[in-house]
């Protein structure tokens, strides 16, 4: 266990859904992040957060909206999404977005139809 | 743009033999790399991490070397066991706050 915890484990939705991801660290960090990672691709970095402030937004789409209401927690709302966007979604977590070390969740598979 | 990638897609080994994942970076002025572990539905796990002011450190079984010269950054693993397998990643900051990661090694271990 890393102390990165995410929910759900699988989501399958369709294109007219609403859902949201949940993330949660019990490490005491400060900063968060998204990440979403397809086959044979590198992870790509989707947002960052450094005490409950977005500092990055990676030239992601509209239909993701992140949220986070604390330094502990992180979600990921999605909406009318594609199936494109069918991935892995990470969730890691920092001391802060200074420190480089990052620990990571199980992530969500997600299907979209 | 900044690249981290790996020479070997997959690399095979015998149980108890020794495993060298390689890495190539592209940032000269990257200065801090790390190395992850993927096992099959499970999240990157931390393996270690290097800053380039040295040019090898040890962990329990796993060794990082860094090379700045040819921008080269490898992992050794000692006594390669079954756990092993799994998807191993390097990344590099870019001398950021951001990690940018290479595409990933699989690590196959046969008895």
């Amino acid at each position: 266990e890393t102390g990165v915890t995410q929910t759900p484990r699988h989501l399958v939705m369709g294109m007219t859904n609403k859902k949201s991801l949940k993330c949660e660290q019990h490490l005491g960090h400060n900063a968060m992040y998204w990440y979403k990672q397809s086959a044979k691709k590198p992870l790509e970095l989707m947002f960052v957060y450094n005490f409950k402030e977005q500092t990055e937004n990676n030239s992601v789409p509209s239909r993701f909206s992140p949220e986070c209401p604390n330094s502990s927690h992180l979600f990921l709302h999605l909406h009318t999404l594609q199936p494109e966007d069918s991935a892995l979604y990470l969730c890691a977590s920092s001391q802060d977005a200074a420190q480089e070390t990052q620990y990571f969740g199980p992530g969500t598979r997600l299907l979209v139809l | 743009g900044e690249s981290v990638g790996l020479h070997l897609p997959t690399l095979s080994v015998q149980e108890g033999d020794n495993s060298i994942i390689n890495c190539a970076y592209s940032n000269s002025a990257s200065d801090y790399f790390i190395w992850y572990k993927q096992e099959s539905g499970k999240g990157p796990q931390f393996i270690i991490d290097i800053r380039s002011n040295m040019d090898k450190r040890q962990g329990q079984r796993v060794t990082v070397l860094l090379n700045k010269t040819v921008k080269h950054l490898s992992l050794q693993i000692a006594a390669t066991q079954p756990g092993d397998s799994a998807v191993y990643f390097c990344a590099e900051n870019g001398n950021t706050d951001k990690l940018i990661f290479g595409t990933g090694t699989r690590l196959q271990v046969f008895p």
